[in-house]
């Protein structure tokens, strides 16, 4: 089946400083990703979709300033949390959508943990 | 708006014994319904998806789930729990009729005991 890896797995770093995490499709291509955040026992939220060689759309409440994504190409998006703080510890989960597949199905990356000291 | 409620955030069962996970949902069209598994650090899986075909959704490790719009439900079942079964699960519709985001419940945390 289709994968999606994500870089890094976790990471501690110090507020104030900007934490890029990757997302790729390995074996298929997607002009769409997607960003989730979830806390700790709760759900996931989806905070904003990707699209390959244009802007990102952002959740309302989503900073997009605060989250900066790109979408270089049709296996790799970034999500870069600039100026990091404890309140932006969390997991982020990326999941991306087959282009030649069912438009429904998005497959899932295995989260980053994100620890803002 | 569509949105999903999971009515139970915990699950206990015996292995070998009968498994159901519910779920309701609402929507202003004709949704697409998933359940997601969330292992302890690994990455979301897809267990089965409804998308307007069949109502009696057949998905993998023995799982299947029943569209009923009648009752505007998804509920997930499996008749026999296996220890491997622990884990969250959600079940997720999609946020617009182009199906091109999702929207999650709040998860049910499946337990096992032997």
């Amino acid at each position: 089946g289709a994968v999606v890896s994500q870089h890094p797995s976790r990471v501690i770093c110090k507020s104030g400083t900007s934490v890029k995490i990757e997302c790729r499709s390995l074996d298929f291509q997607a002009t769409t990703m997607f960003w989730y955040r979830q806390f700790p026992k709760q759900s996931l939220m989806l905070m904003a979709t990707s699209n390959e060689g244009s802007k990102a759309t952002y959740e309302q409440g989503v900073e997009k300033d605060k989250f900066l994504i790109n979408h270089a190409s049709l296996t790799l998006s970034t999500l870069t949390v600039t100026s990091a703080h404890p309140e932006d510890s969390s997991f982020y989960i990326c999941s991306a959508r087959d282009l030649a597949g069912v438009r429904e199905t998005q497959y899932f990356g295995p989260g980053t943990r994100l620890l803002v000291l | 708006a569509q949105s999903v409620t999971q009515l139970d955030s915990h699950v206990s069962v015996s292995e070998g014994t009968p498994v159901l996970l519910r779920c309701n949902y609402s929507s202003s069209y004709s949704p697409s319904l998933f359940w997601y598994v969330q292992h302890p650090n690994k990455g979301l899986q897809l267990l089965l998806k409804y998308t307007s075909a069949a109502t009696l959704v057949k998905g993998i490790n023995g799982f299947e789930a029943e569209f009923k719009k009648s009752e505007t439900s998804f509920h997930l079942t499996k008749p026999s729990a296996h220890m491997s079964d622990a884990a969250e699960y959600f079940c997720v519709v999609t946020s617009n009729q182009a199906g091109t985001a999702l929207i999650f419940g709040k998860g049910t945390t499946l337990s096992v005991s032997s």
